[in-house]
């Protein structure tokens, strides 16, 4: 069964420090993996995705990661700020019978404190 | 460019109305996507639409419907609504159904039943 799995489901760290969120799927086929971030009473916006060979991607503060070998994923939050705090998800695109399927994480939620 | 538009952005019904929902994406988009969103399960896939024909269906029972017309608008439908359909419904477009194409989503609308 295709599955996306994100830990922790909750996090409170103090502005400035950094943070690491995990994603662990079983898909298949994997076509690529894309986190997205959720501010509060809004849609989710793409930060980056990540295809089969790519182990490593940066979108400033926010870097990604992944190995395909033992399907895990992280995204990792350097020196956060205020506005960092919102819900960040998973997605991992599986192209099958033709057409893409997309399968999502339940999401972290992030809050960063002054 | 406009942004992917969902209206009404809130919505308050009773137990056993029935509601529509709209959503305009990005122009040129031919893809339109709905999911539910609660606190407890994240982002829940409802139906997914190309060129006016439905491509794939989450796991929602029928009182959850949906269309898409020709200039790519789409609505969703649900009726005889309960307590627990209580929730953010987004839509999100994309362009293309390329295995890299990002989804765009909307802002919601909130929809509470009482």
């Amino acid at each position: 069964k295709n599955q996306v799995e994100q830990s922790p489901q909750s996090l409170i760290i103090l502005e400035g420090k950094n943070c690491t969120l995990q994603c662990n799927y079983t898909v298949s086929p994997f076509s690529n993996l894309r986190w997205y971030k959720q501010d509060t009473g809004r849609g989710p916006v793409s930060l980056t995705i990540m295809t089969f060979s790519e182990n490593t991607k940066s979108n400033g503060r926010y870097t990604a990661t992944l190995d395909a070998d033992t399907k895990q994923s992280s995204l990792h939050i350097t020196a956060s700020q205020l506005s960092d705090s919102a819900s960040y998800i998973c997605v991992v695109s599986s192209y099958s019978g033709g057409y893409n399927k997309l399968i999502f994480g339940a999401g972290t939620r992030l809050a960063v404190h002054p | 460019k406009a942004g992917v538009t969902q209206t009404p952005r809130y919505l308050i019904k009773t137990r056993g109305q029935q509601v529509t929902l709209s959503c305009s994406p990005i122009s040129g988009h031919r893809s339109v996507s709905w999911y539910q969103q609660t606190p407890g399960q994240g982002l829940q896939f409802l139906f997914e639409y190309f060129s006016e024909t439905q491509r794939n269906k989450g796991n929602f029972p029928g009182r959850f419907s949906g269309r898409q017309f020709s200039n790519s608008r789409s609505e969703m439908n649900v009726s005889t609504l309960e307590l627990g359909d209580s929730a953010l419904y987004l839509c999100a477009s994309r362009g293309t159904d390329a295995t890299n194409e990002k989804l765009f989503f909307g802002s919601g609308t909130q929809l509470s039943v009482l």
